[in-house]
């Protein structure tokens, strides 16, 4: 089945520091979404794309979708410790399901 | 609007008994999932509705139960709990398929189950 794989399983920075989280599926999707979740707390819809190689902006964070559709990155600027939490992306590739990554958990020292 | 709600928020069972966990939606949305989560992993679906009366098996169903009687709730039944099922379980619901523009799924603050 399909397969969602998300690097690294951990991130700790110091506040002020870049953050990236990179996706990979095993098989190609028809778009993919980003969510975070709050240290105890529930997965909180980000963004979603839907194009080969878009690539959206929300302030600080850029999100990408590669050519092939079948790999993502989420990238913060300059981090605060409002973005402390979990990253995960979720893909979809045509079925009535989105399958999750296993999460970058960002850590951030002020 | 309340969204998604689920209770209870936290339950303690022991090996072998069931319990109900209850997810209510109030924006209308047609699907509905439930995902577990074990501590430091991604979320893994259990079971999904796409509509009242139709439900289908996610990646890891195996002792679980699910029924959607109505647009609103869809209850997650655990028979014979085990301590494998100690997890945070999530309900979710979307407006659209997961491969349509705009499918967002929201999630309700979920339930902490632990059994010894």
């Amino acid at each position: 089945g399909q397969q969602v794989m998300q690097i690294p399983q951990y991130q700790h920075v110091q506040e002020g520091e870049d953050f990236t989280t990179y996706c990979n599926s095993s098989t190609t999707l028809s778009n993919i979404q980003w969510y975070k979740q709050r240290p105890g707390g529930h997965p909180v819809f980000l963004i979603q794309l839907v194009k080969s190689g878009e690539v959206k902006k929300q302030k600080r964070l850029t999100f990408q979708f590669g050519e092939a559709k079948k790999n993502s990155s989420l990238h913060i600027t300059a981090t605060q410790t409002t973005d402390v939490g979990t990253y995960f992306c979720a893909g979809s590739g045509g079925a009535q399901k989105l399958v999750f990554g296993q999460g970058t958990r960002l850590t951030i020292n002020p | 609007n309340a969204g998604v709600t689920q209770t209870p928020k936290f339950r303690i069972l022991k090996i072998g008994q069931s319990m109900t966990l209850q997810c209510t939606q109030d924006m209308n949305h047609n699907y509905m999932y439930w995902y577990r989560q074990d501590p430091g992993m991604g979320l893994k679906l259990i079971y999904y509705s796409v509509g009242a009366g139709i439900t289908d098996k996610g990646e890891v169903p195996n002792g679980y139960n699910v029924s959607r009687s109505t647009t609103e709730d869809f209850p997650l039944r655990l028979e014979l709990a085990a301590p494998s099922q100690t997890s945070v379980y999530f309900c979710a619901s979307s407006s659209k398929l997961p491969d349509s523009l705009g499918n967002e799924q929201f999630f309700g603050p979920g339930t902490r189950l632990t059994v010894l």
